[in-house]
């Protein structure tokens, strides 16, 4: 069975602080997919980004950046120089191959305050 | 225009009322879902359709009852509800079941008094 874990429920840092966000899964399958989502406010969750169990390379994309260990199971995600607009709440997600849902983790909530 | 669009974004339902939810996706994608949140819970899966057919039911009680007409639009009729079926529901949709990652609408967010 699959499972993704956040352990952190709440997260509060002042604007242009660095922040990471921990995800651990657990999964029996050697495929797999792992996911980020964002939730605002207004409640869509957001597509950040997606990555596969063969590639391990770390990702930047502007002030993001995911860091994916097998060793440890987890797939971390960085916001770098924090800004209110990052206030959400982050999905963890994983998806077996071959299987056509997401198991998603119970989200962190982060509060970016001025 | 959104790429996936929920009708009504908000819903108030007494117990003994029947009312349904309603999605459409403008992305030319062929799989769509039903998720459900609730406070304090991790997204959880409801019904999967790929190519309008329902592929996933994820132990849903009967009181939900989907309905997908075409690869564009999907339904959730709501009869005899509970209160504890309070939550945001989520519609998404996806390239095809198993393929590309999710696209979600905004939620509509019930509440059975």
């Amino acid at each position: 069975a699959q499972k993704v874990t956040q352990a952190q429920t709440e997260i509060s840092v002042v604007e242009k602080e660095d922040v990471t966000l921990d995800c651990v899964y657990e999964t029996r399958d050697t495929t797999y997919y792992l996911f980020w989502y964002k939730q605002p406010p207004s409640g869509e969750l957001v597509f950040l980004i997606r990555r596969n169990s063969f590639d391990e390379q770390n990702e930047i994309s502007g002030r993001y950046s995911w860091n994916f260990q097998k060793s440890t199971s987890s797939f971390n995600f960085t916001i770098t120089a924090s800004q209110v607009v990052d206030s959400a709440v982050y999905f963890c997600a994983l998806s077996e191959a071959g299987y056509s849902t997401l198991t998603f983790g119970k989200g962190t909530m982060l509060l970016v305050s001025p | 225009e959104t790429g996936v669009t929920q009708t009504p974004r908000h819903l108030v339902m007494g117990m003994t009322n029947k009312k349904s939810l309603k999605c459409e996706q403008h992305l030319g994608h062929n799989a769509m879902y039903w998720y459900k949140q609730s406070a304090k819970k991790p997204l959880e899966l409801m019904f999967v359709y790929n190519f309008k057919e329902q592929t996933e039911n994820n132990s849903v009680p009967s009181r939900f009852s989907p309905e997908c007409p075409n690869s564009s639009h999907l339904f959730l009729h709501l009869h005899t509800l509970q209160p504890e079926d309070s939550a945001l529901y989520l519609c998404a949709s996806s390239q095809e079941a198993g393929y590309g990652e999710l696209f979600f609408g905004e939620g509509s967010r019930l509440t059975v008094l």
